[in-house]
């Protein structure tokens, strides 16, 4: 079955720096979702990636989509408080179904 | 994309018993999915509920202990039945979206004591 791994398993930065998180997928992805997590509360969709190459961009975050890597990045740049939270990502299998990564815990300090 | 109202937020209780989760959703909706969020852990999908037929769920999960009802397009409930303190999650449901990939409700924090 397909899994998802995400480095790193947590990061601590400070405010203004850049960060990237990392998705990578034992198998093929045929897609790859990012979602951001607030603690204890549901997930709110940042960015969908359809195709190998395929890069998008809101606001101050940027996702990439690497079909031959098997693997996903999330940039941020210049990070601010609002930031912090956990971020999953999710690939969509075969069966109409999404499976996730274990998630990465950020927290910026002020 | 699709807003989907999830309640009760949070509770809290006793071991032994039933808790019912409901999630409605503001359009119609071929499929939704609810999950289990253990702490500290990721989302694991419990089952697949369609309108009209018997829900199919995961490895691991039983109708018995996760009965889920779909009684129409907008609608569905999971009971997480003879709680333990192993029951304590996140729950979520989630539809497909479209342009937005799945959208979630907005969890329901179960502790069980």
């Amino acid at each position: 079955s397909q899994e998802l791994e995400q480095s790193p398993q947590s990061l601590i930065v400070q405010e203004g720096k850049n960060l990237t998180i990392n998705c990578t997928s034992s198998k093929t992805l045929y897609g790859l979702y990012w979602y951001k997590q607030k603690y204890g509360e549901g997930l709110i969709f940042l960015m969908m990636l359809q195709k190998g190459g395929e890069e998008k961009s809101h606001e101050k975050i940027t996702a990439k989509l690497d079909e031959k890597k098997q693997q996903s990045s999330l940039h941020i740049t210049a990070s601010q408080p609002s930031h912090a939270g956990i971020y999953l990502c999710g690939a969509p299998t075969s069966y109409d179904k999404v499976i996730f990564g274990p998630g990465t815990s950020l927290s910026v300090i002020p | 994309s699709a807003v989907i109202s999830q309640k009760p937020s949070r509770d809290i209780c006793q071991r032994g018993t039933s808790l019912t989760i409901q999630c409605q959703v503001d359009s119609q909706v071929t499929m939704m999915f609810w999950y289990r969020q253990q702490p500290g852990q990721s989302l694991t999908l419990i089952a697949t509920a369609n309108q009209g037929s018997e829900a199919t769920y995961e490895s691991g999960f039983v109708i018995d202990k996760f009965p889920i009802s779909r009684p129409n397009l907008t609608f569905s409930t999971l009971t997480v039945s003879n709680m333990s303190p192993e029951d304590s999650s996140i729950y979520l449901c989630s539809v497909a979206a479209a342009r937005y990939g799945y959208t979630f409700g907005s969890g329901t924090r179960l502790t069980v004591v």
